[in-house]
């Protein structure tokens, strides 16, 4: 098992353009989550998803799209990147029948907006 | 505001000693707290975690200890090793729909010496 990847690693936009951010998991878990983390702060939810076809909003959701079409992805997009969304970015996902209710992350993409 | 909140930055020990690793929370609705680790360019992998119904939880190494009058969590390590130098984030849950979307702390980076 892969568990859960992230694509890219990295990636450098000027403001104004846009970008997805793809996650894969092959756990086949029913939940998904894309967190951010900024210096001195701890990881902030974006979105989140349930289960295919439904998303969420999580604590910081604005400025950012998320489509769950299948099971096993999960797609964060910025439809117009702004230099506040420099960040790196975290994509998790839990098995709802685990008795730790933990998530596993993904490595994580580092997105630099100048 | 930040409801869940890790004091202390950084902490430095010897290998081989006891690490202890705090976590206060402001939400008394918080039920479910767990605890991660993250290695520089790394996602954050799951250590341990607690219901509110406990007050202590051990695996192996990693003992965790709440405290729901204080509103305080903390991670003991014993012994201490090197390759337990990362940094630590605890998180909160107050989830009664499944979702278990977690708070995080900030972070304390932990440095065991050798």
């Amino acid at each position: 098992n892969a568990g859960v990847t992230q694509t890219p690693k990295f990636r450098v936009l000027k403001t104004g353009q846009s970008m997805t951010l793809l996650c894969a998991q092959d756990m086949n878990h029913e939940y998904m989550y894309w967190y951010r983390q900024d210096p001195g702060m701890g990881l902030r939810l974006i979105h989140y998803s349930v289960g295919e076809g439904t998303t969420a909003k999580g604590e910081v959701p604005d400025g950012y799209n998320v489509s769950r079409l299948k099971k096993q992805n999960f797609l964060l997009g910025l439809e117009s990147a702004a230099p506040s969304q420099t960040s790196v970015y975290f994509c998790a996902s839990r098995d709802s029948r685990s008795s730790y209710n933990e998530q596993f992350f993904g490595p994580g993409t580092r997105l630099t907006v100048l | 505001d930040q409801q869940v909140k890790q004091n202390s930055p950084s902490l430095s020990v010897q290998e081989g000693r006891i690490s202890i690793l705090n976590c206060d929370y402001t939400n008394s609705m918080f039920d479910y707290f767990l605890w991660y680790k993250k290695y520089p360019a790394e996602g954050p992998t799951f250590l341990i975690s607690i219901s509110s119904i406990k007050d202590k939880n051990e695996d192996g190494r990693f003992t965790v200890f709440l405290n729901k009058s204080a509103k305080h969590l903390s991670l003991h390590i014993v012994p201490s090793q090197p390759g337990d130098s990362a940094v630590y984030f605890c998180a909160a849950s107050t989830d009664t729909s499944g979702t278990y979307k977690y708070i995080f702390g900030t972070g304390t980076r932990l440095k065991v010496l050798a």
